[in-house]
């Protein structure tokens, strides 16, 4: 168990609509990454946050937000979605800076229909 | 230039046998290059990972094999179990002070089976 938590397990929306992921990451972890992966695209970094703010952006689309809060949990926003946004959200923790390990959720399925 | 390329995409071997998956990069500010293993349904782990100052690092039967003037690096499984049967994603990442804040680049996985 990797102290990272992800809600919900699978979501299944229809085109169009908008859906909200959770993460709350390992105790102490202040840096929050989402990553997407679909099958044609492997691992996709999508947002970095470090204490509430937004510290690194990756190929996140416009119709995508994310946000930190003061107890460090994070909310990956996905509006108006397409069939082609189905994929799993994965949130990763770490502590700071540097090159520490990531750790890693066990992710959100998205199906959208 | 941010690209991290991995073969193969699926590899098959037998038990006791030895697996090995190859990663190439093109961004010589890369310095870090860490190998994550995930099982269905969970996220990916870290397994191992090195720095660029040195040609290999071994845990257990995990090797990493690094070639800085070929900007590749693989991973040897020795002594293969079904067990390891998972997919392996190799990554890298830039430094910190260069604004990256550890922002790993995977390459795109390779499925390994081990059969019994």
């Amino acid at each position: 168990d990797s102290g990272v938590t992800q809600t919900p397990k699978h979501l299944i929306t229809a085109t169009g609509q908008r859906v909200t992921l959770r993460c709350s990451p390992r105790s102490g972890d202040l840096s929050v990454y989402w990553y997407q992966q679909s099958l044609d695209q492997g691992l996709q970094f999508l947002i970095q946050y470090y204490n509430g703010e937004e510290r690194a952006k990756g190929n996140i689309l416009e119709r995508f937000s994310a946000q930190q809060f003061p107890d460090l949990h994070s909310e990956l926003n996905l509006s108006s979605l397409e069939l082609g946004d189905s994929a799993l959200y994965f949130c990763a923790s770490k502590t700071g800076f540097g090159n520490s390990p990531l750790h890693f959720g066990n992710g959100t399925r998205l199906t959208v229909t | 230039q941010q690209q991290v390329k991995q073969s193969p995409q699926s590899l098959i071997v037998q038990k006791g046998g030895i697996s090995i998956i190859n990663c190439a990069y093109e961004n010589t500010a890369f310095d870090y290059f860490p190998w994550y293993q995930q099982f269905p349904g969970k996220g990916p782990a870290l397994l191992i990972a090195i720095r660029p100052d040195v040609s290999e690092k071994k845990e257990g039967r995990f090797t990493i094999s690094f070639n800085k003037s070929a900007k590749q690096f693989s991973l040897h499984i020795m002594d293969s179990q079904p067990g390891d049967s998972a997919t392996y994603f190799c990554a890298a990442s830039p430094p910190s002070n260069s604004g990256g804040y550890n922002k790993l680049i995977f390459g795109a996985g390779t499925r390994l089976a081990v059969h019994p």
